[in-house]
């Protein structure tokens, strides 16, 4: 099955607002409000981040947050600390056999 | 405290057998759909296998259809995966993950994992 398409990398300094991309399909991410995105420090399991496009589960800083438009979902990170340098994972609801798919994963760097 | 801990894994040969086991503790088990995901050394993260909450329905990924068995005992409240016909493509790092959010579409907890390599 084809991933959801993110960049590889993105990288910001410390108090800016970084921006991650999630393009699928009419079939995928534009066709459900179902994507989440998920934290993975190295090492250690995914952590979700943001679920239904924009909710913030308990616990979750409200410097995370999540959009979508179109086939294109994004999460951004606003004030960048040092403890968000992680990869990032988008994931979403498919209308096939295989129910979810994940995006190919973004590397973010605090500078 | 939510709980998953994952074992079984380990170093077996193409075309082998493997079950992974998935102990949870925490929350009522028995009133969630549960998930194996994976992540090959390096790569990105690919569902395998959802099951129902008494684990009369089981959906699987394309690739693994006919060779895994993912199962359940709410008694026990434990989940199992059995993996047959091991292929070296299946070498990842195996979690068991609880389904949440609407429409099932989300993982809100996860095990740290357990390692699968399959040598060929």
């Amino acid at each position: 099955q084809s991933a959801l398409t993110q960049p590889a990398s993105v990288s910001g300094s410390p108090g800016q607002s970084i921006t991650i991309s999630c393009t699928g399909t009419s079939s995928d991410v534009g066709g459900y409000n179902y994507v989440s995105w998920y934290q993975q420090h190295p090492g250690k399991a995914p952590k979700l981040m943001i679920y239904e496009v924009s909710n913030r589960p308990s616990g979750v800083s409200n410097r995370f947050s999540g959009s979508k438009s179109g086939n294109t979902a994004s999460l951004t990170i606003s004030g960048l600390q040092a403890e968000d340098e992680a990869d990032y994972y988008c994931s979403s609801y498919r209308s096939s056999s295989t129910l979810y798919v994940f995006g190919t994963g973004t590397k973010v760097t605090v500078l | 405290e939510v709980q998953l801990v994952e074992s079984g894994g380990g170093l077996v040969q193409s075309g082998g057998s493997l079950r992974l086991s998935c102990a949870a503790s925490g929350f009522t088990f028995s009133n969630y759909w549960m998930s194996w995901v994976r992540q090959s050394p390096g790569k990105g993260l690919e569902w395998v296998a959802n099951i129902n909450l008494d684990g009369s329905e089981e959906y699987y990924v394309d690739s693994v259809k006919g060779r895994f068995t993912f199962s359940r005992d709410n008694a026990k409240n434990s989940l199992y995966l059995q993996m047959n016909s091991l292929r070296a493509e299946d070498s990842a790092v195996y979690y068991c993950a609880r389904i949440t959010c609407g429409g099932g579409t989300c993982w809100d907890y996860w095990g740290q994992g357990t390692l699968v390599t399959v040598s060929s």
